[in-house]
C-alpha cells in the first residue's frame, strides 16, 4: 500500500522556470490538498480538492496552479519560479468528513529551492 | 479567524525525562484538535486527536486533553524515548475540508 507518493523529492530551480510537483494517492481519498511547509511557519494551505474535477484556493494559491483531472492525482504547478517559493511542499489526502473525521494522509514531501 | 498557537522549540530532552509542548487555539466555530508528528525526512502524520470538550487523545504514551475553558490541547508524555525525536505540530478543524496548523515544536531527546 503506497499511500501518497510525490515527486521529485528534491529539485532547484532558476528564478522564471517553471515546474510540476506529481501527486498521486492509491487509496480512493476524495480529498486531496497540497501545502508548503516554511521553516518556523507550520504549514500553509495552497489548493485543494475535494473531488475529481474539482479544486479551490487555500491561504497561499497566488503562484500555482492545479488540476484534478482523476481522484488519485493531483499534480500542483509552479509558473515562473520566484525565490519565495523555495519551500517543502507536502501533498496529502483524506476521505473528508466532518471535522474530527477528516485525517490526512501525508506524502514524504518535495525539497524545492529557487535560485 | 482560525488558528492555533504552540510552544516554539526547540525542546531539548534526556531518556525517560517528561515532555510538554503548549498549544492553545482561537476559532469562531466548535472544533476537533489534533496533534500529527513529523519524524525525519518523513511526512506528517496523525499522532492522535480529540473532537469534543474534555474528550483526553492518546497514542504511543501521548495524551492530550481537549480543554475548552482554557482554548488548549497541550501535548504530554511521561517518559520519552530518543525515537520520540521529531516535529510536533498542533492543528485544528472546524469544516469538513480544512486544518489549519501551528508552526510546529523540534523535539530532541538524548539518551
Amino acid at each position: 500500500n503506497a499511500g501518497v507518493t510525490q515527486t521529485p523529492k528534491f529539485r532547484i530551480l532558476k528564478i522564471g522556470q517553471s515546474m510540476t510537483l506529481q501527486c498521486t494517492q492509491d487509496m480512493n481519498h476524495n480529498y486531496m490538498y497540497w501545502y508548503r511547509q516554511d521553516p518556523g511557519m507550520g504549514l500553509k494551505l495552497i489548493y485543494y480538492s475535494v473531488g475529481a474535477g474539482i479544486t479551490d484556493k487555500g491561504e497561499v494559491p497566488n503562484g500555482y496552479n492545479v488540476s484534478r483531472s482523476t481522484t488519485e492525482d493531483f499534480p500542483l504547478r509552479l509558473e515562473l519560479a520566484a525565490p519565495s517559493q523555495t519551500s517543502v511542499y507536502f501533498c496529502a489526502s483524506s476521505f473528508g468528513g466532518m471535522r474530527g473525521a477528516n485525517v490526512l494522509t501525508f506524502g514524504a514531501g518535495s525539497r524545492l529551492t529557487v535560485l | 479567524g482560525d488558528s492555533v498557537t504552540q510552544m516554539e522549540g526547540p525542546v531539548t530532552l534526556s531518556e525517560e525525562a517528561f515532555l510538554t509542548i503548549n498549544c492553545t487555539y482561537t476559532a469562531t466555530g466548535y472544533p476537533s484538535l489534533f496533534w500529527y508528528v513529523q519524524y525525519p525526512g518523513e511526512g506528517l502524520q496523525l499522532l492522535l486527536k480529540a473532537t469534543k470538550a474534555d474528550d483526553k487523545g492518546s497514542n504511543k504514551g501521548f495524551e492530550a486533553t481537549y480543554r475548552k475553558e482554557t482554548t488548549s490541547f497541550h501535548l504530554e508524555k511521561g517518559s520519552v524515548q530518543v525515537s520520540d525525536s521529531a516535529v510536533y505540530f498542533c492543528a485544528l478543524s472546524v469544516n469538513d475540508y480544512k486544518l489549519s496548523f501551528g508552526a510546529g515544536t523540534t523535539v530532541t531527546v538524548r539518551a
